[in-house]
């Protein structure tokens, strides 16, 4: 079965500076994607960006970029020039394509606070 | 980009009434689409993925006959809460798919039930 695990349920940063947020996952498929969505207190689940696991560079937008390291199974997300906005519910999300699952399968969450 | 809509945003019902969400896609067809639920600070838990004119698929302990879900068509799922409980009370949101703008949220619902 897959899971995603993200051991950090809290995290804080000064705004301007860089944070990195860990995830951890556990699959037996060969092909799947992986994904931060950001939940600011609106609720609203926003994509912050996507990683498709064929793909060795890894995925980058504007502040937002990963650390994609497929044999440890391992998909961090690093917030540059950390602002206010930032300030949400980080899920990590898993979903496989090469067999039965094909369905967002979401770690716990890390909360995420940006001090000014 | 895409926009999926879920309405009510907010809802209170009493205890023992049904309560509907309503989610749609707006400027797309979704293939299928996701219900999920919520607690306070904690993560998104599936509850069932539904395609279009075919029964829902419920994860395990969901119960089907409290949570209904109907798809009727490619931009409509709606969800029913039957004989809702003080236990129901909880964060619902929706999720629509397909193949070129992947998954896409609602905004979600606040049920209470009192």
């Amino acid at each position: 079965a897959q899971t995603v695990t993200q051991s950090q349920p809290e995290m804080s940063v000064q705004e301007a500076e860089t944070v990195t947020l860990s995830c951890t996952y556990d699959t037996s498929e060969s092909n799947y994607y992986l994904f931060w969505y950001k939940q600011p207190p609106s609720r609203q689940m926003i994509l912050v960006i996507r990683q498709e696991a064929y793909k060795q560079q890894n995925a980058t937008e504007n502040r937002f970029s990963v650390n994609f390291q497929k044999a440890a199974k391992s998909f961090s997300l690093k917030i540059s020039d950390s602002q206010l906005g930032d300030t949400a519910m980080y899920f990590c999300a898993f979903i496989g394509y090469g067999g039965a699952t094909n369905k967002l399968i979401f770690g716990t969450g890390t909360l995420l606070a940006v001090q000014p | 980009g895409a926009v999926v809509s879920q309405h009510p945003s907010r809802v209170i019902c009493k205890s023992g009434t049904s309560v509907k969400i309503e989610c749609r896609s707006l400027d797309f067809q979704a293939t299928t689409m996701f219900w999920y639920r919520q607690f306070p600070k904690k993560s998104l838990m599936l509850m069932a993925t539904s395609n279009e004119g075919s029964k829902a698929t419920y994860e395990q302990g969901v119960e089907k006959d409290k949570f209904l879900i109907n798809h009727a068509s490619l931009t409509l799922s709606t969800l029913t809460v039957t004989s809702a409980h003080p236990e129901d009370s909880s964060f619902y949101i929706c999720s629509a798919s397909d193949s070129r703008h992947g998954y896409t949220f609602g905004s979600g619902t606040r049920l209470t039930v009192v």
